[in-house]
């Protein structure tokens, strides 16, 4: 099956430096990159959708000037957490949609990340 | 706009014992419905899913759930529960070839 990697699977910071997320589809291309966000206890939350060459399409209340996603190839996609600070402490999760209709509206996740901000 | 509802946040059961996690959606266009498992610290991995056809999906490790268009349900059933089927369980729905929005979650506990 199609296989989503994301590194690093768990960091911790201090307060006010920047973490990039990277998020590779594996054996695909993926037109499509979805990145959640899990608190403890707590369902995944939206948080944008990344298309690849095109600029990331944030949900409402979601800062794009935080949240920083570059989408540059079918295989790869970032989230840059600039500035972080506790609150942003999470479980960062991304998806991807597999290109063709092989496996149409089917997402693939990765394991997460695990960001701890101290 | 779509809302997705899991009445139980936790259910315990005895090992062997069947179950029934409960997953109800709203929706003014038609969905896909999925229900995912969550073991910690890690992602999310598909238990089955359903698109079209029979109402009724079978799906890994022994799951399978019925979708129920009058009742906007498609509940989770497993006839017999080990200690490794401990996990969260996510219900999901996307409208066609868009996102995904999720319930809150199921926190299924096995009792030995």
């Amino acid at each position: 099956g199609a296989v989503v990697s994301q590194h690093p699977s768990r960091v911790i910071c201090k307060s006010g430096t920047s973490v990039k997320i990277e998020c590779r589809s594996l054996d695909f291309q993926a037109t499509t990159m979805f990145w959640y966000r899990q608190f403890p206890k707590q369902s995944l939350m939206l948080m944008a959708t990344s298309n690849e060459g095109s600029k990331a399409t944030y949900e409402q209340g979601v800062e794009k000037d935080k949240f920083l996603i570059n989408h540059a190839s079918l295989t790869l996609s970032t989230l840059t957490v600039t500035s972080a600070h506790p609150e942003d402490s999470s479980f960062y999760i991304c998806s991807a949609k597999i290109r063709g209709t092989r496996s149409y509206n089917e997402q693939f996740f990765g394991p997460g990340t695990r960001l701890t901000v101290l | 706009a779509q809302s997705v509802t899991q009445l139980d946040s936790q259910v315990p059961v005895f090992e062997e014992a069947p179950v029934e996690l409960r997953c109800n959606y709203s929706s003014s266009v038609s969905v896909y419905l999925f229900w995912y498992v969550q073991y910690p610290n890690q992602g999310l991995q598909l238990l089955l899913k359903y698109l079209s056809g029979s109402t009724l999906v079978k799906g890994i490790n022994g799951f399978e759930a019925e979708f129920n268009k009058s009742q906007t349900s498609f509940h989770l059933r497993k006839p017999s529960v080990h200690i490794s089927d401990t996990a969260e369980y996510f219900c999901a729905v996307s409208p066609l070839g868009n996102q995904f929005y999720f319930g809150t979650g199921t926190s299924l506990t096995v009792i030995p």
